[in-house]
């Protein structure tokens, strides 16, 4: 069963500070990567992608662990408008059917 | 572009009433789905296309089904709509494996 699996949070965070959160996958075959922001009552919306090297936009780093199976995102500086949940996707190509969502970190940061 | 585009934003149905929730991509993309939220839980996959003429089942398909005669648009039929079907629906489309969603479509079954 290929499962994908975040803590759910919530992450209290005060503005400008730092915060990581991780995802852990099961299937090793797991080919592409990318976290996505939802915010509350709106549709999830693509953050970035995962790449092999890791990868920087702005204040978000996202960063691959082929070997301990897992991804993880850092936000920098943080600010109010970072509150949301941020969902993890992991694909193992093959369709849809590949293609497995995270159940989401809840992030608040505070003032 | 617009997008992915979903219609109704709300409906409200009665037990055993039947509906079909509407997604129009106009980015060209083949694949294309169906997801259903529940409150404070993640994606559920219900159907997906991977073109005009091509569907197939996800993790939750029972009681709806879905037509793919285009490339734009993907409806998603509830037949005998049921109290459990009550969720926020969201329709997507993709390429290269990044999702483009819709604004959803909230369902409540009374």
């Amino acid at each position: 069963r290929k499962e994908v699996e975040q803590d759910p949070g919530p992450f209290n965070v005060p503005e400008g500070a730092t915060v990581a959160f991780n995802c852990t996958y099961s299937n090793s075959a797991s080919q592409s990567f990318f976290w996505y922001r939802q915010d509350c009552r709106k549709e999830p919306k693509l953050l970035m992608s995962v790449y092999s090297s890791g990868n920087e936009d702005g204040r978000f780093t996202a960063q691959l662990n082929r070997a301990s199976q897992y991804i993880s995102l850092l936000i920098r500086d943080s600010k109010l408008s970072d509150s949301a949940t941020y969902l993890c996707v992991v694909t193992s190509g093959g369709g849809a059917d590949g293609l497995t969502f995270g159940k989401g970190t809840h992030l608040i940061i505070q003032p | 572009n617009a997008g992915v585009t979903q219609t109704p934003k709300f409906r409200i149905l009665k037990i055993g009433q039947s509906m079909t929730l509407q997604c129009t991509q106009d980015m060209n993309h083949n694949y294309m789905y169906w997801y259903r939220q529940d409150p404070g839980m993640g994606l559920k996959l219900i159907y997906y296309s991977v073109g005009a003429g091509i569907t197939d089942k996800g993790e939750v398909p029972n009681g709806y089904n879905v037509s793919r005669s285009t490339t734009e648009d993907f409806p998603l039929r509830l037949e005998l709509a049921a109290p459990s079907q009550t969720s926020v629906y969201f329709c997507a489309s993709s390429r290269d494996g990044e999702q483009y969603f819709g604004p959803g479509t909230r369902l409540t079954v009374t």
